[in-house]
C-alpha cells in the first residue's frame, strides 16, 4: 500500500465553523506533513510530525491545529478561518533517517473554501 | 540552507518535441533532488529522484534527469512530449537523509500543443 489518503476531498466552511481534515497512511512512515498550496504556487510547509511529535511549525496561525493520534493518522483542525485560508491542503509522509531519501508521498489533497 | 530555482514558469512544446525543464539547486550538503508532477486538482506525484547513486536518473512516463554537480543543475527531459504530459512540474531539494524539509521550486507549467 503506497497511498496517502485524505478526507474530505472538498470542504466548504464559514468563518465561525470548526472542521477537520484527515490523513492516513499505512506505509510505516514515521514523518507526516501538512502543506498548504495556493493556486499556481508551490506547496508551503505548515507542520511536520516526527515519531508522532510535532517537530516543525512554520509559524502557522493558531486557527490551524494539527494532531497526530498515532503513527498512521494526521489531522488538521480548523477553527475561525479566514477567506484567505482557502487553498489545497496536502498531506504527505516519509521515512526518517537511514531508511529515508527525503522522498515525500503525497495525498490527493483537500480543497478548502472559506466563505 | 537549500534552495532550487526553476527557470521558466511556463514552457510550451509541440507534441512529439523534446521537453526540457530547467532546475538549478543550491545546497551546503550533498543534496537529494526530486521532480514532482501535479495534474489539475490533484496531489503531487514523484517522477524521479537523485540520491547520490547514478547521475542519470530515469523516472516514470519516459522522463529522465541528469545531476550535474559542476553546473549545480538537475534538468528534466523527455525525448517526445505527449498531450498527457501537460501539467505543473516542481523541482525540490532536501539534505541527505530522511525526515528533512523538502524545499520546492516555484514550478513550471508545461503546455503541449498539437
Amino acid at each position: 500500500d503506497t497511498e496517502v489518503t485524505q478526507t474530505p476531498k472538498h470542504l466548504v466552511m464559514g468563518m465561525t465553523n470548526k472542521k477537520s481534515l484527515k490523513c492516513e497512511q499505512h506505509m510505516g512512515h514515521r514523518a507526516m506533513y501538512w502543506y498548504k498550496q495556493k493556486a499556481k504556487k508551490p506547496p508551503e510547509l505548515m507542520f511536520v510530525y516526527s515519531y508522532e511529535k510535532l517537530s516543525i511549525n512554520e509559524s502557522v496561525p493558531s486557527r490551524f491545529s494539527p494532531e497526530c493520534p498515532n503513527s498512521s493518522l494526521l489531522n488538521l483542525h480548523l477553527h475561525a478561518l479566514q477567506p484567505e485560508d482557502s487553498a489545497l491542503y496536502l498531506c504527505a509522509s516519509s521515512h526518517i533517517g537511514q531508511g529515508g531519501t527525503g522522498e515525500l508521498f503525497f495525498g490527493e489533497g483537500s480543497r478548502l473554501t472559506v466563505l | 540552507a537549500q534552495s532550487v530555482t526553476q527557470l521558466g514558469s511556463h514552457v510550451s512544446v509541440s507534441e512529439g518535441a523534446l521537453v526540457l525543464l530547467r532546475c538549478n539547486y543550491s545546497s551546503s550538503v550533498p543534496p537529494y533532488l526530486f521532480w514532482y508532477v501535479q495534474y489539475p486538482n490533484q496531489g503531487l506525484q514523484l517522477l524521479l529522484k537523485y540520491t547520490s547513486a547514478a547521475t542519470l536518473v530515469k523516472g516514470i512516463n519516459g522522463f529522465e534527469a541528469e545531476f550535474k554537480k559542476s553546473e549545480t543543475s538537475f534538468h528534466l527531459t523527455k525525448p517526445s512530449a505527449h498531450m498527457s504530459d501537460a501539467a505543473e512540474y516542481f523541482c525540490a531539494v532536501s539534505g541527505a537523509g530522511g525526515g528533512n524539509k523538502l524545499t520546492f521550486g516555484t514550478g513550471t507549467q508545461l503546455k503541449v500543443e498539437l
